[in-house]
């Protein structure tokens, strides 16, 4: 059983498009993160929320924590070709840990 | 300011033989991860350092795992003897833990193949 469940899996649209992504879970956690990583790189972190309810924009990308603090989405406006990568969502198992536990991930596909 | 290193970046090498996998973590930063992501399982963690200790290596696979951390700047991960379901790749991040953020840093990552 996965801790987190990030849905859809694949996403393919055209560019200029909007979307969202999942990631869920049936456990609370003090914290998420979001992070994107293009094909041969390694990931990058986006973005960490904290506060249950928060919502946090960057560019054209927003990012929701769930009010109970179990689940989050991610929604991109006017998808861009350089938004193509795997999206992955990951958490600390416990409060406080240094470790990660990730989703499998969101794999978004962006066609000119 | 160079981010975290890797090396090498591709690694192809039979079934039986010793693999060593080498991490260089930003500079100042005193934890270090290395996880391994395959397309199956996804992206999972191998084992932590914090100041150079090993603190969790619960996801270690097996016995034919080991990882060092020798000093600040410098990790490295075997795999003795390698098998064909290791393939997968391999990255290293790191953070500096007590910071005014929580980021992990992640290295390019290294491409195993085991034939």
């Amino acid at each position: 059983t996965q801790l987190l469940e990030q849905s859809p899996q694949f996403l393919s649209i055209q560019e200029g498009e909007n979307l969202t992504v999942y990631c869920n879970s049936s456990s609370v956690f003090s914290s998420l993160q979001w992070y994107r990583q293009e094909p041969g790189e390694g990931p990058v972190l986006l973005v960490t929320v904290v506060t249950g309810g928060e919502v946090k924009k960057l560019k054209r990308l927003t990012f929701q924590f769930g009010d109970a603090r179990k689940d989050s989405s991610l929604h991109i406006t006017a998808a861009q070709t350089g938004d193509t990568g795997l999206y992955l969502c990951a958490v600390p198992p416990i409060q406080g840990a240094q470790k990660l536990v990730f989703g499998q991930g969101t794999r978004l596909t962006i066609n000119p | 300011d160079a981010g975290v290193i890797q090396s090498p970046r591709h690694e192809v090498t039979e079934m039986g033989q010793e693999v060593t996998l080498r991490c260089k973590p930003i500079s100042g930063h005193n934890s270090l991860f290395w996880y391994r992501q395959t397309m199956m399982r996804g992206l999972e963690l191998l084992i932590y350092f914090n100041n150079n200790v090993p603190i969790d290596d619960s996801g270690m696979p097996e016995d034919r795992f080991s990882a060092k951390m020798p000093n600040a700047s410098f990790s490295t991960l075997k795999i003795q003897p390698s098998e064909p379901r290791d393939s997968a790749v391999y990255f290293c991040a790191s953070r500096l833990t007590g910071g005014s953020t929580d980021t992990q840093y992640f290295g390019p990552g290294t491409r195993l193949t085991v034939l």
